[in-house]
């Protein structure tokens, strides 16, 4: 299947600073990447769909100004969480669908990043 | 909005039993994804099924498009210690919105 890529894997920041995870599709392009956080023992939630060159969409309740999402490229999306506070820790992953195929409508999801603000 | 659900909610079985679990929908979707994630890790597709009434396997496993469009079951045989894990359904509806709705998980644990 095709591979998504995360980085970090795991980071750590101090409260009040801002920190960048990536998502990389490394053998397809991905028009359309989503970005997801977990808590424990629950299921995904989707907080945002970023498109390669335009705004990302931002599910209700997920605040765009504080979770920045760029879709610079095909195979490159980033989620910057600013101004972070402890609250804002947790298992952050993305997916990014592989249109190709004769659907097109497979998501292929990172190995996730853990986020720890201290 | 649109609601999955999903069950068993956990699962604790003997190994070498067949299991199976199975999500409902309120509403059509038109692809179902079966996804096994492990502790701390990212969710990895097991199956993807594109039409109703679909069967397909991926070796132990063997997963089901509901023909009504609003289910799904998944199948795994002869359960084995790396089974273990939760196990979300995902249904996608199509046209332009790819986003996934998820399942709660079934939470599977597999005894020697």
């Amino acid at each position: 299947g095709a591979v998504v890529s995360q980085h970090p894997s795991r980071v750590i920041c101090k409260s009040g600073t801002s920190v960048k995870i990536e998502c990389r599709s490394l053998d397809f392009q991905a028009t359309t990447m989503f970005w997801y956080r977990q808590f424990p023992k629950q299921s995904l939630m989707l907080m945002a769909t970023s498109n390669e060159g335009s705004k990302a969409t931002y599910e209700q309740g997920v605040e765009k100004d504080k979770f920045l999402i760029n879709h610079a490229s095909l195979t490159l999306s980033t989620l910057t969480v600013t101004s972070a506070h402890p609250e804002d820790s947790s298992f952050y992953i993305c997916s990014a669908r592989d249109f190709r195929g004769a659907t097109g409508n497979t998501i292929y999801f990172g190995e996730g990043s853990w986020l720890t603000v201290v | 909005g649109q609601q999955l659900n999903q069950s068993p909610q956990s699962m604790f079985i003997q190994e070498g039993e067949d299991v199976s679990m199975n999500c409902t929908s309120s509403s059509i979707f038109n692809t179902w994804l079966w996804y096994k994630q492990d502790p701390g890790e990212g969710p990895v597709l097991l199956i993807a099924l594109y039409k109703a009434g679909e069967l397909t396997s991926n070796g132990r496993l063997t997963a089901q498009f509901g023909i009504t469009r609003k289910d799904s079951f998944l199948n795994i045989s002869a359960s084995i210690p790396s089974d273990v894990g939760i196990y979300f359904c995902a249904g996608q509806s199509g046209g332009s919105n790819y986003k996934l709705t998820f399942g709660k998980g079934t939470l599977l644990t597999v005894n020697p």
